[in-house]
């Protein structure tokens, strides 16, 4: 059981330059989520999402988008990249609002922006 | 708006020791807490995950526990061992966050040989 898989690991953009972070889950949870972390600090919320073509903004959404075509796949999208995105990205799914199971995650996307 | 704040911020010890990490967060209105493990380099592994009707939670040498009322939560590891050298964050899941997790900053631990 695959779990939570992000690619790519590891990327170094151009300032200006844009990508997408792919994130696909196989638990058949619902809820799925893009989280930042920088240095030293807790991660938080980019983006939600509850289910196929549901998506909502968390607490620092500026600067990226997202889409939520299938229950499988939350691709996190930067369109114009810049130095203060440099982080860790990480995916989490859920089977449900995660009341009572935990959120599971990804091993992260490495990200700089030079 | 929910914080989360642990101490301490990194913690050494030497092996066998017990030791106890402190989460605080503002608001009581939660779900859950969860206390997570992070490797460096990994992702975010589930250690315990606690319902705000709970008291506490254990698996192995782990336990924690949650006062809600007071807006704490401690996680006690027994007889630690190197092998438990991680960053372990705390993240509560707020009745109007909407399914969100506020996490903590974490605490960095080094367990000595």
């Amino acid at each position: 059981n695959a779990g939570v898989t992000q690619t790519p690991k590891f990327r170094i953009l151009k300032i200006g330059q844009s990508m997408t972070l792919q994130c696909t889950q196989d638990m058949n949870h619902n809820y799925m989520y893009w989280y930042r972390q920088d240095p030293g600090m807790g991660l938080k919320l980019i983006y939600y999402s509850v289910g196929a073509g549901i998506t909502d903004k968390g607490e620092v959404p500026n600067g990226y988008n997202v889409s939520r075509s299938t229950t499988e796949d939350f691709p996190l999208r930067l369109e114009l990249a810049a130095p203060s995105q440099t982080s860790v990205y990480f995916c989490a799914s859920s089977y449900e609002g995660g009341k009572y199971q935990p959120q599971h995650f990804g091993d992260g996307t490495r990200l700089s922006i030079l | 708006k929910q914080e989360v704040t642990q101490i301490p911020a990194a913690l050494s010890v030497p092996e066998g020791e017990n030791l106890v990490l402190n989460c605080s967060f503002t608001d009581s209105a939660i779900y859950n807490l969860q206390w997570f493990r992070q490797d460096p380099g990994k992702g975010l592994t589930s250690l315990l995950l606690i319902q705000s009707s709970q008291r506490e939670q254990t698996s192995g040498r782990l336990n924690a526990s949650l006062d809600k009322s007071s807006g704490r939560s401690t996680l006690y590891i027994a007889a630690s061992q190197p092998g438990d050298s991680a960053t372990y964050l705390c993240a509560v899941n707020g009745e109007t966050s909407g399914s969100r997790l506020t996490f903590g900053e974490g605490t960095q631990l080094t367990v000595n040989p």
